[in-house]
């Protein structure tokens, strides 16, 4: 089974920074890849498919890259609200595993 | 707009069976696929299996296999995840949760069902 690891497990950032968070499958995916938000208590929610495609309603500071095996989620102004765990997923056959997430905080 | 609803939490003993039901409304619920992901707590997200109610088929996590059973009842629009030989490691929110396909990500979920597995 293709294993998704995401790094790094938790950051620390400020309101306004820059945030990039990895996630590299371990053989090639295409672009079979979501990044689910997790507030804390709350329901898992779509932020973006295929890589790089904004689910709607989501805010444009959130964009996603890469093709293949290794695939990247910004947050290009961290705010106040983005403080959640990040999972990616792979999509493209079972089993539809996530990578163990990544923790947000604020600094 | 699609809704998914699940049953309420479950106190179970050791070594017995839960079984969590999700019910849709909104869209066709024959032709999505309904996969059920668990979260131990303060642990991560952890597929368990799907089912594609057209065509009453279900894939299984390995991990899982021979432990889980997931159903669907077309006629209700309901889905069902069954899991045996419950031990505490199994204490976790369990969540339904659609694709549109079989090659989509999930864009909607359940609320979640807490499953407590205490002696």
């Amino acid at each position: 089974d293709i294993q998704m690891t995401q790094s790094p497990s938790s950051l620390s950032a400020s309101v306004g920074d820059r945030v990039t968070i990895t996630c590299r499958a371990s053989q090639g995916i295409s672009n079979y890849l979501a990044w689910y938000q997790q507030k804390p208590g709350k329901v898992p929610k779509l932020l973006i498919y295929a890589a790089s495609t904004l689910q709607s309603g989501v805010p444009s500071r959130f964009s996603g890259s890469g093709s293949g095996t290794d695939f990247t989620l910004t947050i290009s102004s961290l705010q106040p609200e983005d403080v959640a765990t990040y999972y990616c997923q792979k999509y493209n056959s079972a089993p539809f595993t996530f990578g163990g997430g990544t923790k947000v905080e604020i600094k | 707009q699609v809704q998914l609803v699940q049953s309420g939490a479950e106190v179970k003993k050791p070594g017995s069976s839960v079984k969590v039901s999700c019910k849709a409304s909104g869209g066709t619920f024959s032709s999505y696929a309904i996969s059920w992901v668990r979260q131990a707590p303060g642990q991560g997200l952890e597929w368990m299996g799907r089912i594609i109610p057209i065509l009453g088929i279900a894939n299984y996590a390995q991990k899982f296999q021979g432990r889980v059973t997931i159903t669907a009842d077309k006629s209700t629009s309901t889905a069902y995840m069954e899991l045996s030989s419950l031990r505490s490691e199994d204490t976790a929110v369990y969540y339904c949760a659609r694709a549109t396909t079989v090659t989509t990500p999930f864009d909607y979920w359940g609320q979640g069902t807490l499953v407590t597995v205490s002696s």
